[in-house]
């Protein structure tokens, strides 16, 4: 059974960076099949993706949060990771890693970029909180 | 953009007894692949949303078959035939994480 697990700090301050690991276990990281995203949902709010990467190392960013997100993996240690620049208190969230298995074109009424779909297998989730 | 609407916002249900949620897209979720892109989860409290039926109608791995799934196009349904406790939670109907919908929240009575 393939599982997710997210870590890293609980606490982060206003303008700095929010790192984040998730490791996975139960299946490889490596697999052609799938796509490795990073999403997030604000207490009493609804889910937002952040970003995805293939295990290639190609990335897919929300464009609404692409200028501060980096996404990096590692496939010798089945992990992939989450770097959000200058965050601020509405960063504040549960913060999940998924797997998912297809990248769609997609295009608003602002811009076209890469639709993530098909999120099968999630982590449990971890709350970051932006304060002083 | 998409707009996804479900109706109706929240439902609370007898167990044993079924329950019926609508799913409407402001654009046609058909994918030039051919693939219809709808996906349903169930987010129960402090969870992270879990898998019910991918692409309309496809159960996932472990779902009970009390679940199913139609539609096309722009309109959608999820069915569960006979409710049971476990069920409770907010459903979404979602072509993707993002944009994200509104979701029905089911109770039991």
């Amino acid at each position: 059974q393939l599982q997710l697990q997210e870590s890293g700090p609980g606490l982060v301050k206003p303008s700095e960076t929010l790192s984040l690991t998730c490791t996975v276990s139960g299946g490889s990281i490596s697999s052609s099949s799938y796509y490795w995203g990073w999403i997030r949902q604000p207490p009493g709010k609804g889910l937002e993706w952040i970003g995805s990467i293939y295990y290639s190392g190609s990335t897919y960013y929300n464009p609404s949060l692409k200028s501060r997100v980096t996404i990096s993996v590692d496939t010798s240690k089945n992990q992939f990771s989450l770097k959000l620049s200058s965050v601020t208190a509405a960063d504040t969230a549960v913060y999940y890693c998924a797997r998912h298995r297809h990248i769609i074109p997609y295009c608003s009424s602002t811009s076209c970029y890469s639709l993530p779909v098909y999120f099968d297998y999630w982590g449990q989730g971890t709350l970051v909180t932006v304060s002083s | 953009d998409i707009v996804m609407t479900q109706t109706p916002l929240s439902l609370s249900v007898t167990p044993g007894q079924p329950a019926s949620i609508s799913c409407k897209s402001s654009q046609s979720l058909l994918h030039s692949d051919g693939k219809t892109y709808l996906y349903w989860y169930l987010q129960k409290p402090g969870q992270p949303p879990q898998l019910l039926i991918y692409e309309v109608s496809n159960r996932f791995s472990g779902v009970p078959d009390r679940f199913s799934g139609s539609g096309s196009g722009t309109d959608f349904t999820l069915k569960i035939s006979r409710v049971e406790a476990e069920d409770v939670g907010v459903y979404y109907c979602m072509q993707s994480i993002h944009p994200f919908g509104q979701g029905t929240k089911l109770e039991i009575k």
